[in-house]
């Protein structure tokens, strides 16, 4: 029972690199998430996917892509990394009127 | 204005304490809400939902306001395991969003 799973867990990029998070569930969930979370900040809405086939722009979208590709996967794509996107960022999914679930975050740093 | 707002603190307080925090959210929409928990550098984990009518799971008591929009949570004899940062969330259904404070940091002391 992995609920959600976030690949990889720590990534180092150089400036202007490019790569993929990776989030999958196995919860059934209709809606997945992407936030990042800054010291003192908080988590801030990157993208989210109501359902499978739908994205949506959240609090903080620039620099960022993303792909909903089934309905168990959600993937977070930085095109040209800068080192403003060092953060740890979190997957969750939802469905119904509960609690957001979480991955245990990716540890990305920009250098 | 941010959707949810919270005291970041810290919260510095003895074992045995009892300590409460506050949460105020500014969309009258926002039909759920929640505690997190969350450790430094590990993911945010529900510590309980939070119900119109007020709820308790062993120390812990939640409580919602809606006229005033806030929730409130109570820790009852805290314990060194207790600390922790504190995240309330509120989920608005016409955004299928969720929107998080930014959190309250608790220390509880030997």
């Amino acid at each position: 029972n992995a609920g959600v799973t976030q690949t990889p867990k720590f990534q180092v990029l150089k400036t202007g690199q490019s790569m993929t998070l990776q989030c999958a569930q196995d919860m059934n969930h209709n809606s997945m998430y992407w936030y990042r979370q800054d010291p003192g900040m908080g988590l801030r809405l990157i993208y989210y996917s109501a359902s499978e086939g739908t994205t949506d722009k959240g609090e903080v979208p620039n620099g960022y892509n993303v792909s909903r590709l089934n309905k168990r996967e959600f993937s977070l794509r930085l095109e040209s990394a800068a080192p403003s996107q060092t953060s740890v960022y979190f997957c969750a999914s939802y469905e119904g009127n509960q609690p957001q679930h979480f991955g245990d975050g990716t540890r990305l740093s920009i250098l | 204005r941010k959707e949810v707002e919270q005291d970041p603190g810290p919260f510095n307080v003895p074992e045995g304490a009892t300590v409460a925090f506050n949460c105020t959210y500014s969309n009258s929409a926002s039909q759920s809400f929640f505690w997190y928990r969350q450790d430094c550098r590990k993911e945010p984990k529900l510590l309980m939902s939070v119900y119109s009518s007020g709820n308790e799971d062993g120390r812990f008591t939640a409580q919602l306001n809606r006229a005033s929009q806030y929730i409130s949570l109570l820790i009852r004899d805290s314990k060194l395991s207790d600390s922790a940062t504190y995240l309330c969330a509120v989920f608005v259904y016409n955004f299928n969003k969720f929107y998080f404070g930014s959190g309250t940091k608790l220390n509880v002391k030997p």
